[in-house]
């Protein structure tokens, strides 16, 4: 049972605009959610994250919304560059220090 | 600060054997935990380890076992080697419990 999805394998934006990244999660204990970012054959980098108190963080271009109630996450990255072009993870904490990880996004900006 | 390190960065052993794998953490870090990424299961935890205890595991078989060591430096082992464990293997340290987790580069692991 997949406790995080990411429903799109793939997104294309053109350089500039916004691009959006969705996660839904089905356990309600998570209390803390992060967004990586990945590239082949490395590990993931840190981007932001949420803790389930609040609804909204914001840092630079990137920002992330938490919907509890819907037990969606989203991130914004407004403007798009072609240097984000890579594969977003979305992964949710719960008490420990277990990441459970959705399945990835490949974002594609296009110049 | 230096990020999370892992040895070696690539390494190819056949079914039957064994393997270690090395992760050095980011000073001060005393949380150690390791993931598998493969293309079938994406990234998946295997264990963590805090001041030398395990704390957590995930839903691996016996065959994956780890250690951390007094300066937080941990070791992941895998015995009886087989095609499907042909994965990336991620550590991630973080402060403490519950801190953001900062990943290595990882090792590709190739069973043949």
């Amino acid at each position: 049972d997949q406790q995080v999805k990411q429903n799109s394998p793939s997104l294309s934006v053109q350089e500039g605009r916004i691009s959006i990244l969705n996660c839904d999660y089905t356990n309600s204990m998570f209390d803390y959610f992060l967004w990586y970012k990945k590239y082949p054959a490395e590990g993931p980098t840190f981007l932001i994250s949420i803790s389930s108190i609040k609804d909204k963080n914001e840092d630079g271009r990137f920002t992330v919304f938490l919907n509890k109630s819907a037990k969606h996450l989203s991130l914004h990255i407004v403007p798009s560059q072609p240097g984000d072009s890579a594969v977003y993870f979305c992964a949710a904490i719960n008490a420990g220090n277990m990441l459970t990880f959705g399945g990835g996004t490949r974002l594609m900006v296009k110049p | 600060k230096a990020g999370v390190t892992q040895t070696p960065r690539y390494l190819i052993k056949t079914r039957g054997q064994q393997v270690t794998l090395s992760c050095s953490p980011i000073s001060g870090h005393r949380s150690v935990s390791w993931y598998q990424q493969t293309p079938g299961q994406g990234l998946q935890f295997l264990f963590e380890y805090f001041s030398e205890t395990q704390r957590n595991k995930g839903n691996f078989p016996g065959r994956f076992s780890g250690r951390q060591f007094s300066n937080s430096r941990s070791e992941m082992n895998v015995s009886t080697l087989e095609l499907g464990d042909s994965a990336l293997y991620l550590c991630a340290s973080s402060l403490e419990t519950s801190d953001t987790q900062y990943f290595g580069p990882g090792t590709r692991l190739t069973v043949l």
